[in-house]
C-alpha cells in the first residue's frame, strides 16, 4: 500500500514568491495535517484538515493557507515567502474520527523548501 | 499549552549496547498519548512506540521500550541491543485525544540525535 506522498521533494524560491506543496494521504485516511520543521528543531503544527474542513491551526501567519480536496489530498500554500520559511514541510495523515482515532499519524518524506 | 522537553541534544552508543533517551512534558490533561518518532536522514518520520496515558503498563516494541512515569511527567525511551540502523534523530511527542480537542496536533520536542557506533 502506498504511504503518504508529497510533492515536490525539493524546491527553491526567492523572497516574496508564492509556493504550493501537495500531499496525498494513505488510502482511507480522511485527515491531513501539515507541519513545519526548521533545521535542528522538532516539527511544528501548521494545520489539520478533516473531511475537507479546517479542524486546527497552529501559530502561523495568514500567509499560510491550506485546503483539502474531495479525494482527501491536500495543498499547503505559502504567500510572500520570507527567508525564515525555509524548512522541511511534512504532511501526515490519520484516520482521526472520534472513536476511530488511534492517535497515530503517518508522515510523508516532506518537501524541502529553500527561500533565497 | 503543552510542552515537550528533550534535554539531550546528542547521544552516542556502541553497537549492541543499551541507551536511554529522556523526555519530560508538561500538561494539565489527564488523558493523552505520548510517542517516540524516529527520523533518519531519509527525513521520513517513523513511529517507534506509543503510550496511552491511562495505561499503567509501559509499552514495548521489540528492542524498544518506554519508562512512563505519569506523576513525574516523564517518558523515556530505552533501546536495547543498539544497531547501526538506529542512528537517527529521535523525537518525543505529545497529543491530546481527538475527542477532547477536535483535532490531533502533535507537540514535538527538539529531538535527540543518536549515533550508534560500530
Amino acid at each position: 500500500d502506498a504511504g503518504v506522498t508529497q510533492s515536490p521533494t525539493h524546491l527553491i524560491k526567492t523572497r516574496g514568491q508564492q509556493v504550493t506543496l501537495r500531499c496525498s494521504p494513505i488510502s482511507g485516511h480522511k485527515s491531513v495535517s501539515w507541519y513545519q520543521q526548521v533545521l535542528g528543531q522538532g516539527p511544528q503544527f501548521i494545520f489539520q484538515y478533516y473531511e475537507k474542513e479546517e479542524r486546527g491551526r497552529g501559530n502561523f501567519p495568514d500567509r499560510f493557507s491550506a485546503r483539502q480536496f474531495p479525494n482527501y489530498s491536500s495543498e499547503l500554500n505559502v504567500n510572500a515567502l520570507l527567508l525564515g520559511d525555509s524548512a522541511l514541510y511534512l504532511c501526515a495523515s490519520s484516520l482521526a474520527a472520534g472513536g476511530e482515532n488511534t492517535g497515530e499519524l503517518f508522515f510523508g518524506e516532506g518537501s524541502r523548501l529553500t527561500v533565497l | 499549552a503543552q510542552t515537550v522537553t528533550q534535554s539531550q541534544p546528542e547521544m552516542s552508543v556502541q553497537e549492541a549496547e543499551t541507551v536511554t533517551l529522556s523526555c519530560t512534558y508538561d500538561t494539565s490533561e489527564n488523558n493523552y498519548y505520548l510517542f517516540w518518532y524516529k527520523q533518519p536522514p531519509s527525513r521520513q518520520m517513523i513511529l517507534v512506540i506509543r503510550q496511552e496515558a491511562y495505561k499503567q503498563q509501559n509499552a514495548t516494541e521489540n528492542r524498544f521500550s518506554v519508562n512512563f512515569q505519569k506523576a513525574a511527567k516523564s517518558f523515556s525511551l530505552k533501546i536495547s541491543d543498539s544497531q547501526l540502523g538506529d542512528t537517527a534523530m529521535y523525537f518525543c511527542a505529545f497529543m491530546k485525544p481527538w475527542i477532547l480537542s477536535g483535532n490531533t496536533p502533535l507537540v514535538f520536542g527538539k529531538g535527540t540525535r543518536l549515533s550508534v557506533i560500530a
